[in-house]
């Protein structure tokens, strides 16, 4: 099983203010990554997928880079509705696995 | 527009079964995967597997192997996953989700609600 890792856990931030966050993979994945992110209460959103693909309606500060093992989600200027949790996910090899999730709260 | 709705909260004792269901609308339900997808409080997403709804062909990862079984109806445009011998470390909101490709497996564009499993004697 791919297991991945996100750095850091915590992220506090201010409004405005730029958001880089990672995940590595204990091996090659190739581009098969996305990233989501989960609100209190609610289902995850894709966010990324293919690594670097922003999906339907999602915001052009909201951008995803790497291949192989590191990945980075960068949030360019935090808006309020961004603070949350967000998961990295591989589906490069047939068993799908997720991040532990790094959570942006308010500085 | 594409919805996932999924029945509701259940409490269930230990050693029984839970079976959820995922009805689909908005777009073709045999074009997509459906995968099953948990989150125990407080905690992380965790993969459970997958369903071609055009095949009934099924992927479930190993750690529910045995356990875990999916189907669909394809007349009703719905998924189902039922887990059996339920322990405590099974309460969790399941979830389903549509894979937003129509060929091999990928991301998860569109998830439903969420439901409530509550595991307890």
């Amino acid at each position: 099983e791919i297991v991945l890792t996100q750095s850091p856990g915590t992220l506090s931030l201010s409004p405005g203010e730029r958001a880089t966050l990672s995940c590595r993979a204990s091996q090659s994945v190739s581009s098969y990554f996305a990233w989501y992110q989960q609100k209190p209460g609610q289902a995850p959103r894709l966010l990324i997928h293919a690594a670097s693909t922003r999906a339907t309606g999602v915001p052009d500060r909201f951008s995803g880079s790497g291949s192989g093992t590191d990945f980075t989600l960068t949030i360019s200027r935090l808006e309020p509705e961004d603070f949350a949790v967000y998961y990295c996910q591989q589906y490069g090899s047939s068993s799908f696995t997720f991040g532990p999730g790094t959570k942006v709260d308010i500085k | 527009q594409v919805q996932l709705v999924q029945s509701g909260a259940e409490v269930k004792k230990p050693g029984a079964s839970v079976k959820v269901s995922c009805k689909s609308s908005g777009y073709t339900f045999t074009g997509h995967y459906i995968h099953w997808v948990r989150q125990a409080p407080g905690q992380g997403l965790e993969w459970m597997g997958w369903i071609h709804p055009y095949s009934g062909d099924t992927k479930y990862t190993q750690k529910f192997q045995g356990r875990v079984t999916m189907t669909r109806d394809t007349s009703t445009g719905t998924a189902y996953m039922e887990l059996s011998r339920l322990r405590s470390d099974d309460t969790a909101v399941y979830f389903c989700a549509r894979d937003g490709t129509t060929s091999t497996p990928g991301e998860f564009d569109y998830w439903g609600q969420g439901t409530l499993v509550t595991v307890s004697s």
